[in-house]
């Protein structure tokens, strides 16, 4: 059974920084892109970042560009998401998801029961 | 960037009655590969979004044959042939067409009557 677990949320002050890990299992960690996913409190849904199977490749939406880093560990089977400077605006659930696909992922199939990040003085 | 609406953003349905999501996108979705890269997902409440529909209109692993996709092109549609009390949630549809991003709908809340 594929399982996702993410930790490491909480609530930290505008500027802080904060890391999440997400703890995987029942599957070939190093086979699989991953991805985070966050959520806005009562706002809907918004891609964060990719990782390639090796961490040879990593890709950002534009608004955590220069803030946040992905970065794996395949002999852990975990994912991390560095975050820093963070803003009120990185407020929300942050999900680890499996992605699918070719050369480059094109969905997501499991995602983990996210943590929570929330951003305020 | 691509953009994503849905229509209804809410819908509210009699258990054993039919419901239809429609989701339209900004550009075409069909890549040169052939394939069509929509998606659709179920938030349940207090839960992560779970994948129902990949492509346009294959099931994922378990998901009852009650849910179906269709459409081509920016034109998409879900339909729940006959909703259950299991289907609430938050319904979103998804493109990966234009990599590196995923442009999620703003979603359809879907409740029982």
């Amino acid at each position: 059974e594929v399982q996702l677990v993410e930790s490491g949320g909480g609530l930290v002050q505008p500027g802080g920084s904060l890391r999440l890990s997400c703890a995987a299992s029942g599957f070939t960690f190093s086979s699989y892109w991953m991805s985070w996913v966050r959520q806005a409190p009562g706002k809907g849904l918004e891609w964060v970042a990719n990782i390639k199977q090796d961490g040879s490749e990593k890709y950002y939406v534009d608004s955590v560009k220069g803030r946040f880093t992905i970065s794996r560990d395949n002999a852990k089977n975990s994912l991390y998401l560095q975050m820093n400077s963070l803003r009120a605006e990185d407020t929300a659930v942050y999900y680890c998801a499996r992605g699918v696909g070719g050369s480059y992922p094109r969905y997501f199939d499991y995602w983990g029961q996210g943590t929570l990040v929330t951003v305020s003085s | 960037d691509i953009v994503m609406t849905q229509t209804p953003l809410s819908l509210s349905v009699t258990p054993g009655q039919p419901a239809s999501i429609s989701c339209k996108s900004s550009q075409s979705l069909l890549h040169s590969d052939g394939k069509t890269y929509l998606y659709w997902y179920l938030q349940k409440p207090g839960q992560p979004p779970q994948l129902l529909i990949y492509e346009v209109s294959n099931r994922f692993s378990g998901v009852p044959d009650r849910f179906s996709g269709s459409g081509s092109g920016t034109d998409f549609t879900l339909k729940i042939s006959r909703v259950e009390a299991e289907d609430v949630g938050v319904y979103y549809c998804m493109q990966s067409i234009q990599l590196p991003l995923f442009t999620f709908g703003p979603g359809t809340k879907v409740d029982i009557k």
